[in-house]
């Protein structure tokens, strides 16, 4: 079945312990990005990646750090969590920028 | 910088009705522009995707339209379901950049 995964889909950490939420999807896309969604603010873009080895900023990219070592995983990385970081996640990938994007189920994580 | 906004907000319909709901961006360079269905606490669902060179993509009982010129594009659903209750979000992506979405239009369908 051709699908985004996300793990972990539940997530409760403290501020400044470092984590990572992997991402991974199994339809070959060169395009994969993250997003966060947050009452009142909707959908912000990260980070996304054109292909391996290729990141650029999104909207919000401050606080995370991303990396494209395989085709198929992007992983979001928080080096310092904080609280403002508590918020929805959602991975994303589709057939190059113009492509249909497929979203992941989401991870929720909160950091007190 | 893309800008997206979707108007209503919120739509409560009984069941049966057509409805429409609406996208406008600010960017006319547009590279396609996306619909997505979201239930609560859930994922999203992509519904529709129009490239800059399309007009209206179909799928079933949904119709979304794209005019480049004016910045809008619509989403039609015919014969609404309480099925079809649920967040609707549009976004627009520019060649090589980022995604942009919309807030979303909450939509309730009354049996």
């Amino acid at each position: 079945e051709a699908q985004v995964t996300q793990n972990p889909r539940y997530l409760i950490t403290v501020t400044g312990k470092k984590l990572t939420v992997t991402c991974s999807q199994n339809m070959n896309h060169e395009y994969m990005s993250w997003y966060r969604q947050d009452p009142g603010l909707g959908l912000r873009q990260i980070y996304y990646s054109m292909n391996v080895e290729v990141t650029d900023k999104g909207d919000v990219p401050e606080g995370y750090k991303v990396s494209r070592k395989e085709k198929r995983n992007f992983p979001l990385i928080l080096e310092s969590p904080s609280p403002n970081q508590t918020s929805l996640y959602f991975c994303a990938s589709s057939f190059g920028a113009e492509g249909e994007q497929y979203f992941g189920p989401g991870t929720r994580l909160t950091v007190t | 910088k893309q800008e997206v906004t979707q108007i209503p907000a919120a739509l409560s319909v009984p069941e049966g009705e057509n409805l429409v709901l609406n996208c406008s961006f600010t960017d006319s360079a547009i590279y396609n522009l996306q619909w997505f269905r979201q239930d609560p606490g859930k994922g999203l669902t992509s519904l529709l995707l129009i490239q800059s060179s399309q007009r209206e993509q179909t799928s079933g009982r949904l119709n979304a339209s794209l005019d480049k010129s004016s910045g809008r594009s619509t989403l039609y659903i015919a014969a609404s379901q309480p099925g079809d209750s649920a967040t609707y979000l549009c976004a627009g992506r520019r060649p090589g950049s980022d995604m942009r979405f919309g807030a979303g239009t909450r939509l309730t369908v009354k049996p």
